[in-house]
C-alpha cells in the first residue's frame, strides 16, 4: 500500500514552454503533498507544501508564480513549471501524506521527474 | 532553520565489510528521522524511520540509531553487498507553528561496494 505515482518520469522541453508534473496517491487520500527539487550532487530541497483545497505554502526563495501548484483533489497534486528556462532543469519529486497520517508516520515518495529544458 | 549534514560524502569499501554512515542535524525539535536509499536517476526508497522517542530501528542488515539530544543518527550496514551501492539520504521531519513540516534532507552519502 501507500503508492505515490508521479508522471512524467522524464520530460524535455524548449525554453519558454510550460511543463506540468502530476503526483497521485493511488491507494490513499492525501491532504498534504510536498514538492522537492534536487540539483545534481545536491540535497533534495523542499519547494512547497501543497494542501488540498487551499493555497500552497512556498519555501523561501521559490517563486510561486513560476512554480504553480494545484491540489484540487485528495489524490492529485500538480506542479506546473511556467516559462521554463535551462536553469529549471532538475529532478522534481513529490511526497504525499495520508489524511489519516500522524506526524510520526513515514512520507511516501513518487519516483520523480527529470526535467531538461533546452 | 534546520540543517542536516551527512558524513562521509562518499565511501567505497570491499564487499562484506560492516560500515557506518553518519547524520547530524541542528534542531532537535523533530517528529522523526528517516533514512532513504536513492539509486541513480531514481526516486527514494524508505529504509528506516525512527520516531523522536525511539533510540534505534532495525531492518535486516540495517540498523539506525538516533540520539535526538545531540542531533545525531547513524546507519549501520552489516555484511555489505554490491547491491547496497547507492546514495543514502538522511532526512528529519520537524514542525513549525502550523504543524508538521516536510522533510529536511542531507546531501547524502554515495556508497560503492566493491565486488
Amino acid at each position: 500500500g501507500a503508492v505515490v505515482s508521479q508522471h512524467p518520469s522524464r520530460v524535455i522541453c524548449k525554453s519558454g514552454t510550460s511543463v506540468k508534473i502530476e503526483c497521485r496517491s493511488l491507494d490513499f487520500q492525501a491532504t498534504t503533498m510536498f514538492w522537492y527539487r534536487q540539483f545534481p550532487k545536491q540535497s533534495l530541497m523542499l519547494m512547497a507544501t501543497s494542501n488540498e483545497g487551499s493555497k500552497a505554502t512556498y519555501e523561501q526563495g521559490v517563486e510561486k508564480d513560476k512554480f504553480l501548484i494545484n491540489h484540487a483533489s485528495l489524490t492529485l497534486s500538480t506542479l506546473t513549471v511556467t516559462s521554463a528556462h535551462p536553469e529549471d532543469s532538475s529532478f522534481y519529486i513529490c511526497s504525499a501524506s495520508p489524511s489519516t497520517n500522524s506526524y510520526n508516520s513515514p512520507l511516501h515518495f513518487g519516483n520523480g521527474t527529470r526535467l531538461t529544458v533546452t | 532553520k534546520q540543517e542536516v549534514t551527512q558524513i562521509p560524502a562518499a565511501l567505497s569499501v570491499p564487499e562484506g565489510e560492516n560500515l557506518v554512515l553518519n547524520c547530524s542535524f541542528t534542531d532537535s525539535a523533530i517528529y522523526n528521522l528517516q533514512w532513504f536509499r536513492q539509486d541513480p536517476g531514481k526516486g527514494l526508497t524508505s529504509l528506516l524511520l525512527i520516531q523522536s522517542s525511539q533510540r534505534e530501528q532495525t531492518s535486516g542488515r540495517l540498523n539506525a540509531s538516533l540520539d535526538k539530544s545531540s542531533g545525531r543518527s547513524t546507519l549501520y550496514i552489516a555484511a555489505s553487498q554490491p547491491g547496497d551501492s547507492a546514495t543514502y539520504l538522511c532526512a528529519v521531519r520537524g514542525y513549525s507553528g502550523g504543524g508538521a513540516d516536510g522533510l529536511t534532507f542531507g546531501k547524502g552519502t554515495h556508497l560503492i561496494i566493491q565486488p
